[in-house]
């Protein structure tokens, strides 16, 4: 089936210092979404792509839809305490029906 | 607005009883969607009501029964379930304005089956 990749799997890092992840897949993908999650609670949608090279900005929040539309990054500029929890991407695959696939998640630790 | 409500927030059932999820949305979505989440790992997909007709069921055990009785109501209906059935349910609803596809979840219900 449809696999996501996210890396890192998990990172720790410094308040205030800024942080980059991905999410890669073997198959073109039109529509990435990024979520943040935190435990117990449900995803929250942080940033939506649409185009091929397009980047887009929610704030502290940077992501980019890559050129081969097979992979995405996700930037966190000046990292804060409540921005631990995981972080998944996912992309929109139609096939007859439309249904999303998640990637493996980021697991984001904040060190004060 | 992008609100998708769930109710109950949490829920603990014994393996005999039979009880329901309930998950609402009032922003005109046609495709409502049931996830099962087990700590740490994404979403799972269970089913996918588009246009309030089930389209899409992941080969979900029959323990699980869901219901969409109009474009805003969607229901998950259990019944002796297996202690392994213990997660978090995640609902969401798809946003289809043009080309933007945009999905959005409920605050999720915490199932635990004793």
């Amino acid at each position: 089936g449809q696999q996501l990749n996210q890396s890192p799997q998990s990172m720790f890092i410094q308040e205030g210092e800024d942080v980059s992840m991905n999410c890669t897949s073997s198959s073109i993908f039109n529509t990435w979404l990024w979520y943040k999650q935190d435990p117990g609670e449900g995803p929250v949608l942080l940033i939506a792509l649409y185009k091929a090279g397009e980047l887009t900005s929610n704030g502290r929040l940077t992501a980019q839809f890559g050129i081969t539309r097979k992979d995405s990054f996700l930037n966190i500029s000046a990292s804060i305490p409540s921005d631990v929890g995981i972080y998944f991407c996912a992309v929109l695959w139609v096939s007859g029906t439309y249904k999303y696939i998640f990637g493996t998640g980021t697991r984001l630790k904040v060190l004060a | 607005d992008t609100e998708v409500t769930q109710t109950p927030k949490h829920l603990v059932m014994g393996m005999t009883n039979k009880k329901s999820l309930k998950c609402e949305q009032h922003m005109g979505h046609r495709a409502m969607y049931w996830y099962k989440q087990k700590a740490k790992k994404p979403p799972e997909l269970m089913f996918v009501y588009s246009y309030e007709k089930l389209s899409i069921n992941e080969s979900v055990p029959s323990r699980f029964s869901p219901e969409c009785p109009n474009s805003s109501l969607l229901n998950l209906h259990l019944h002796a379930l297996q202690p392994e059935d213990s997660a978090l349910y995640l609902c969401a609803s798809r946003d289809r304005g043009g080309i933007q596809d945009t999905q959005y979840f409920g605050p999720g219900t915490r199932l635990t089956v004793l």
